[in-house]
């Protein structure tokens, strides 16, 4: 099983609409996640971290699923600035370090 | 806000040079990184380290070298440039492994 798989997408909503995007990982002792936001070509910037008990932060929700081994972003009421790709990171299988997912591309549409 | 500095932002060199791509931070990091990224595409990780005179490679094959005197400071290195290495560098530190990764805003080449 891959370390980190993502749905490359892309996802094309309407404004206002909700959107949520999966990310599975393999290393099931993992206890660090998070999701970053990638605007086309720039640097990745953390979004938000994700926590065994869900978090939200405005119109963003981050929810981790350990029985099933994927973590979530659920994101609300989507603006146009919301389109980018966004990037999961998770514990790699050796657990020394951590892995980028191949990231969700988002596109917001009037 | 940047803690950690990449320079140059835009490179464009023929093809046989030699060149160096600058990435320093200021946040005492130990755990610096280098990915390469086309466009459109996922992320790389080609080299790391996790602290002065420690540096391994990625899970992507590179030609690239670099080096880590300092703590703050991790360049990369290719010795001679070619077109395949057109591609943008990043350069990234975190405070442990687990730690969230703090990314500079990466340098874009172009070998010619």
């Amino acid at each position: 099983r891959k370390e980190v798989e993502q749905d490359p997408g892309p996802f094309n909503v309407p404004e206002g609409a909700t959107v949520a995007f999966n990310c599975t990982y393999s290393n099931s002792a993992s206890q660090s996640f998070f999701w970053y936001r990638q605007d086309c070509r720039k640097e990745p910037k953390l979004l938000m971290s994700v926590y065994s008990s869900g978090n939200e932060d405005g119109r963003f929700t981050a929810q981790l699923n350990r029985a099933s081994q994927y973590i979530s972003l659920l994101i609300r009421d989507s603006k146009l600035s919301d389109s980018a790709t966004y990037l999961c990171v998770v514990p790699n299988n050796a657990g020394n370090m951590l892995t980028f997912g191949g990231g969700t591309r988002l596109m917001v549409k009037p | 806000e940047a803690d950690i500095y990449q320079t140059p932002r835009y490179l464009v060199i023929g093809t046989g040079k030699k060149i160096t791509l600058e990435c320093s931070q200021t946040m005492g990091h130990d755990k610096m990184y280098w990915y390469q990224q086309d466009p459109g595409m996922e992320l790389h990780l080609i080299h790391y380290s996790y602290g002065v005179n420690s540096t391994e490679k990625g899970d992507l094959s590179s030609e690239s070298t670099v080096s880590r005197i300092r703590t703050e400071h991790f360049p990369l290195t290719l010795e001679s440039a070619r077109p395949s290495h057109t591609s943008q560098y990043l350069c990234a530190s975190s405070e442990t492994r687990s730690s969230p990764l703090h990314f500079g805003n990466g340098t874009r080449l172009t070998v010619t």
